[in-house]
């Protein structure tokens, strides 16, 4: 059965840094396209950003709202996914959760099947 | 501000039927695949409908997805108390290259 668990959640000030990382099991995660999907506080669900396999390149694409603050990698060997996160904002505060793109051939994105608990970010001064 | 439109809330009683919508674009759920998602308050969220209207062999087929040019359409039928959740629509974006979920629908059965 495939597990995802999220850690590196932090109470952390604006403007500060910090890594999230996902540790996969049960699942072929060099040949996964990985996501992060944050939730705030009595929130909705907001897509973070992918990567996609090191075979295609690991290309990745981000929300506007982090773009060029987040950067997300990949370490297949270790199978783990991170997010480093800088410049960090008190809109950032949320629950991350790290999840596998389901996709099929012709198509960007399926669904996400597998979630983990997710860790908690908060940005407070 | 979500780009894909889901109603804040829905409600019905125990064992009748409810529909939740989501509206989009052409670059959204016009030219791809809509998932649907139930989260649990205090829960990760779990996929209910995947390519539309397809079901993972562990939901129950009281869950039903359906799509029609730029929206699409989650239905309930038997509703339970265990269904009362928040649900979210969710899909790719070809112009803005991103997953876009809609603001979510909390469905309280009375």
């Amino acid at each position: 059965e495939a597990q995802l668990v999220e850690s590196g959640g932090d109470l952390i000030k604006p403007g500060g840094s910090l890594r999230l990382s996902c540790a996969a099991s049960g699942l072929i995660f060099s040949n996964a396209w990985m996501s992060w999907v944050r939730q705030a506080p009595g929130k909705g669900l907001e897509w973070v950003g992918r990567i996609k396999t090191k075979s295609e390149g690991g290309t990745t694409d981000y929300a506007a709202p982090v773009k060029g603050r987040f950067t997300i990698s990949r370490d297949d060997s270790k199978k783990t996914l991170y997010l480093q996160m800088s410049s960090l904002k008190t809109e950032d505060t949320a629950i991350y959760y790290c999840t596998p793109m389901e996709t099929i051939t012709g198509s960007e994105f399926i669904a996400f099947d597998i979630w983990g608990l997710g860790t908690m970010v908060t940005v407070s001064s | 501000q979500s780009v894909l439109t889901q109603p804040p809330s829905v409600s019905a009683a125990p064992g009748q039927k409810v529909t939740i919508s989501c509206s989009g674009s052409s670059s959204s759920i016009g030219n791809n695949y809509v998932s649907w998602y139930q989260q649990l308050p205090g829960t990760a969220p779990k996929l209910l409908i995947y390519e539309n209207n397809k079901r993972p062999s562990v939901i129950p087929d009281r869950f039903s997805g359906s799509k029609s040019g730029t929206s699409a359409t989650l239905g309930i039928t038997g509703l339970q108390t265990g269904d009362e959740a928040d649900y979210y629509c969710g899909t790719w974006d070809s112009s803005l290259r991103a997953v876009l979920f809609g603001g979510g629908t909390k469905l309280t059965v009375l």
